[in-house]
């Protein structure tokens, strides 16, 4: 139990495009999503924070206006990244809690490698 | 504000041999989780183990144990009997109590390569 996929797993795109990452999670119903991103050999650093039916609340220094959350579904939240740069190019990883008898447990999807050209 | 470190940036253990990651915290709260996560190659994060602040009993998970001291702040995570697929970048977090849209603080990571 407590599956969590994302999707696309690998995206390249050329700049100035934009790019919609989905979250699920499989077996349960998550009332929060997270949306952290990781640099090489760093620890995650989160983005934001979505309830499901409610606007996200982002991390300081986080333009939520560039990368957009939406929550729509108890089993769906994505992070689109708008008007994509070079320096968008990382590891972005969701996360989803609220699964019954661990509600406060996070479980993470696998991770999407953006690449920005 | 809370806080994770963890001072091993890497460790090395033989295969069969047990070894222990150090975590530390600092926080003013008294109802809290502490979790350890597994970050192999793959780069998936994995839940190793999960722990109660109120609950004195240490959790186990088969080969994974953890010993916490809440008075210390400590929460090491033990690995017996080590295998090849236990390399990966394990990571210790903190959480305050109080439902699933509290943050994880994460500690910056020790890499364990266990070795054939």
């Amino acid at each position: 139990g407590a599956v969590v996929s994302q999707h696309p797993s690998r995206v390249i795109c050329k700049s100035g495009t934009s790019v919609k990452i989905e979250c699920r999670s499989l077996d349960f119903q998550a009332t929060t999503m997270f949306w952290y991103r990781q640099f090489p050999k760093k620890s995650l650093m989160l983005m934001a924070t979505s309830n499901e039916g409610s606007k996200a609340t982002y991390e300081q220094g986080v333009e939520k206006d560039k990368f957009l959350i939406n929550h729509a579904s108890l089993t769906l939240s994505t992070l689109t990244v708008t008007s994509a740069h070079p320096e968008d190019s990382s590891f972005y990883i969701c996360s989803a809690a609220g699964g019954s008898g661990r509600t406060e447990t996070q479980y993470f999807g696998p991770g999407t490698r953006l690449l920005v050209l | 504000a809370q806080t994770v470190t963890q001072s091993q940036p890497e460790m090395s253990v033989q295969e069969a041999e047990t070894v222990t990651l150090s975590c530390t915290y600092d926080t003013s709260e008294n109802n809290y989780y502490l979790f350890w996560y597994k970050q192999p190659p793959s780069r998936q994060m994995i839940l190793v183990i999960r722990q109660e602040a109120y609950k004195q009993q240490n959790a186990t998970e088969n080969r994974f144990s953890v010993n916490f001291q809440k008075a210390a702040k400590s929460f090491s995570l033990k690995i017996s009997d080590s295998q090849l697929g236990d390399t990966a970048m394990y990571f210790c977090a903190f959480m305050k109590h109080g439902g699933a849209t509290n943050k994880l603080i994460f500690g910056t990571g020790t890499l364990l390569a266990v070795q054939p």
